[in-house]
């Protein structure tokens, strides 16, 4: 079983619609959690970061950590095409560790 | 502008050569990381290193070794490439010790996408 489950799609919406993305995780050490975005030829940057359960707001985006059932999740509200990319949620025991990714979720807003 | 520099884009070797891929960054980091991509797959950890000759295994270290001889630079080497070693390869680096409650912000290289043929 992998450490860290991540839907891979491809999912595509519309532009303006709330697009969900999921990940799963089965180390209960893990306390950092974090979403990348990684657009098309290029490397992953970090787009959000929290250590404890409860949302995160910045914008447009919400990371949301669930520790007792080990699930994150990034919401977009009003999703744009320039959203289109491929979402990592990365994960980490401690802080200044190595990263365990997921697999990584291609998506797409159309226009 | 913080910056994670590898020094090909793209690579085209021959089954059984020797490559080597090259990362700099200019941020001081301790800590520097080789994943390589695939699809389905995701990013898998290859190597990564703390300090300067200091390494650690990843997931998938098999067929690979690093060199960390200064601190800004890590070496991946493919010791004898075969064909599914074909990737995208990116490095990595990040701020070392205990940044407190933030978690690691990992800062990545454009990725080398190499082809054994």
């Amino acid at each position: 079983q992998k450490e860290v489950e991540q839907d891979p799609g491809p999912l595509s919406v519309p532009e303006g619609a709330i697009v969900s993305l999921n990940c799963t995780y089965s180390n209960s050490a893990f306390q950092y959690f974090m979403w990348y975005r990684q657009y098309s030829r290029k490397g992953p940057e970090l787009l959000m970061y929290t250590y404890s359960s409860g949302n995160k707001e910045d914008g447009r985006f919400t990371a949301q950590v669930d520790k007792s059932s080990k699930y994150i999740s990034l919401f977009i509200r009003d999703s744009q095409p320039s959203d289109s990319a491929t979402y990592l949620c990365a994960i980490e025991e401690t802080s200044g560790s190595r990263l365990t990714f997921g697999e990584g979720t291609q998506l797409t807003v159309n226009p | 502008d913080v910056k994670v520099t590898q020094s090909s884009r793209y690579l085209v070797k021959r089954t059984g050569e020797k490559v080597f891929l090259e990362c700099v960054q200019d941020m001081d980091h301790e800590n520097m990381f080789w994943y390589r991509q695939d699809p389905g797959l995701g990013l898998r950890l290859i190597y990564f290193s703390y300090d300067v000759k200091m390494k650690e295994k990843g997931d998938i270290p098999e067929g690979y070794s690093v060199s960390r001889e200064k601190k800004e630079r890590f070496s991946l080497i493919l010791e004898s490439a075969s064909t599914n070693q074909t990737s995208m390869y990116l490095c990595a680096s990040s701020q070392g010790g205990s940044q407190g409650r933030r978690g690691t912000e990992a800062f990545f290289g454009q990725g080398t996408r190499l082809t054994v043929v």
